[in-house]
């Protein structure tokens, strides 16, 4: 069984910080998805990573997968408080239909 | 184009009555998906669709049905409603295995 484990589970930072969320999944893939949510609403699409070693980054927010430790991150440069939100990891299915597995959520709460 | 689109956003259901989920997408994917998202238990896959014609069952499917009979539609079936599905449930679609996956608004759902 696929598990994809996210660590935190609840941040609170304060503005102008940097901070990490960390993404641990148990299966061999080499796709990895980070999605935003706000709350009361629907889930947005921020980074896709195909291939080890594959970063990208938005705005404050940078993206990184290694394959082999099967982890990927999700680094915040110098928070501020429109990135509070619930952050998901999401790993593909090899059965399902490709359907993604999620981690449970990071809580992320910028403070000024 | 409006994406993933979602009926009703909104719904009260007494113990036991029956319902119809809506969900309709104007990309052409031939990947469906049903999600339930409950407080701190990230998403979990109801049901799955590959193409018009096919579907299956995701971690969660008891209690709901599925059909697809086009490509733009993916309605789910709710018979017997019960407490445990109060939830939010989101539709969510894609094109291929290594894409980003799309969703709808969602729709709240309490069950009483």
């Amino acid at each position: 069984e696929l598990k994809v484990e996210q660590n935190p589970l609840f941040l609170s930072m304060q503005e102008g910080k940097n901070y990490t969320i960390y993404c641990n999944y148990s299966t061999t893939s080499d796709r990895l998805y980070w999605y935003r949510q706000d709350p009361g609403k629907s889930l947005e699409s921020l980074f896709v990573l195909l291939s080890n070693g594959a970063v990208k980054q938005e705005g404050r927010l940078m993206a990184s997968l290694d394959t082999k430790a099967r982890l990927s991150t999700l680094h915040i440069t110098a928070a501020v408080h429109d990135l509070s939100a619930t952050y998901f990891c999401a790993v593909d299915t090899t059965n399902s239909g490709y359907a993604l597995n999620f981690g449970k959520g990071t809580s992320l709460l910028v403070t000024p | 184009n409006a994406g993933v689109t979602q009926t009703p956003k909104f719904r009260i259901l007494k113990i036991g009555q029956s319902m119809t989920l809506q969900c309709t997408q104007d990309m052409n994917h031939n990947y469906m998906y049903w999600y339930r998202q409950d407080p701190g238990m990230g998403l979990k896959l109801i049901y799955y669709s590959v193409g018009a014609g096919i579907t299956d069952k995701g971690e969660v499917p008891n209690g709901y049905n599925v059909s697809r009979s086009t490509t733009e539609d993916f309605p789910l079936r709710l018979e017997l409603a019960a407490p445990s599905q109060t939830s939010v449930y989101f539709c969510a679609s894609r094109r291929s295995g290594n894409e980003k996956l799309f969703f709808g608004s969602g729709t709240q759902l309490s069950v009483l």
